[in-house]
């Protein structure tokens, strides 16, 4: 059971480019979770969704774009790449249900913006 | 969404029991409070969830007093590899579109 996955672990971008940040799990969790990490500081949430086709704003979503199409994957888009973007991402997933409010967190992606 | 509060930073020694205490004076009737850990270079992890009195796992006991105004995570006999940061929170167990606020947490250091 592969629980939640994250790619890549490592990025660097040049100010201005684009990429994606993949999420994928594989629990068949209606919801799922962006967040950020900076250095010594908790995490913020960026995006939210609460099943396919469906998500939401979090605290910081300035910059960032997702998409939910199907169950397991919710990728995280950023168009235009800026040093405040460098962070450590971690998505993450949850049943939904009551009795498992519990989150489970990928390992994250690194990204550093130059 | 409730607000917590913790202490930034303990120290402890290994075989030592960790309390740590968090305040969450503004709970409401439907929120759950969970600890989750995190070490370095990971993402956070599960520990322990409660909605009042006394929960314990293999991991660690959560105290929760009638009022629900504040709840302590208690880490019996503490080892290194229990250094990391612990992050209390408060949030909607029972509510679809529930979402949860991580602070800064509280950084236990274990020292031998």
């Amino acid at each position: 059971n592969a629980g939640v996955t994250q790619t890549p672990k490592f990025r660097i971008l040049k100010i201005g480019q684009s990429m994606t940040l993949q999420c994928a799990q594989d629990m068949n969790h209606n919801y799922m979770y962006w967040y950020r990490q900076d250095p010594g500081m908790g995490l913020k949430l960026i995006y939210y969704s609460v099943g396919a086709g469906i998500t939401d704003k979090g605290e910081v979503p300035n910059g960032y774009n997702v998409s939910r199409s199907t169950t397991e994957d919710f990728p995280l888009r950023l168009e235009l790449a800026a040093p405040s973007q460098t962070s450590v991402y971690f998505c993450a997933s949850r049943a939904g249900t009551p009795s498992q409010e519990t989150q489970y967190f990928g390992p994250g992606t690194r990204l550093l913006v130059l | 969404l409730a607000k917590t509060t913790q202490p930034i930073s303990m120290d402890s020694y290994e075989g030592q029991e960790v309390n740590i205490t968090c305040s969450h004076n503004n709970i409401a009737t439907n929120d759950y409070i969970t600890w989750y850990q995190q070490f370095p270079s990971q993402g956070p992890r599960f520990i322990i969830q409660g909605y009042k009195t006394k929960v314990t796992n293999e991991v660690a006991s959560l105290f929760i007093p009638a009022d629900r105004k504040s709840s302590t995570l208690s880490l019996p006999r503490v080892s290194l590899s229990d250094t990391a940061v612990y992050y209390c929170l408060v949030g909607e167990g029972n509510s679809g579109y529930s979402t949860l606020t991580f602070g800064k947490g509280t950084m236990l250091l274990v020292s031998p």
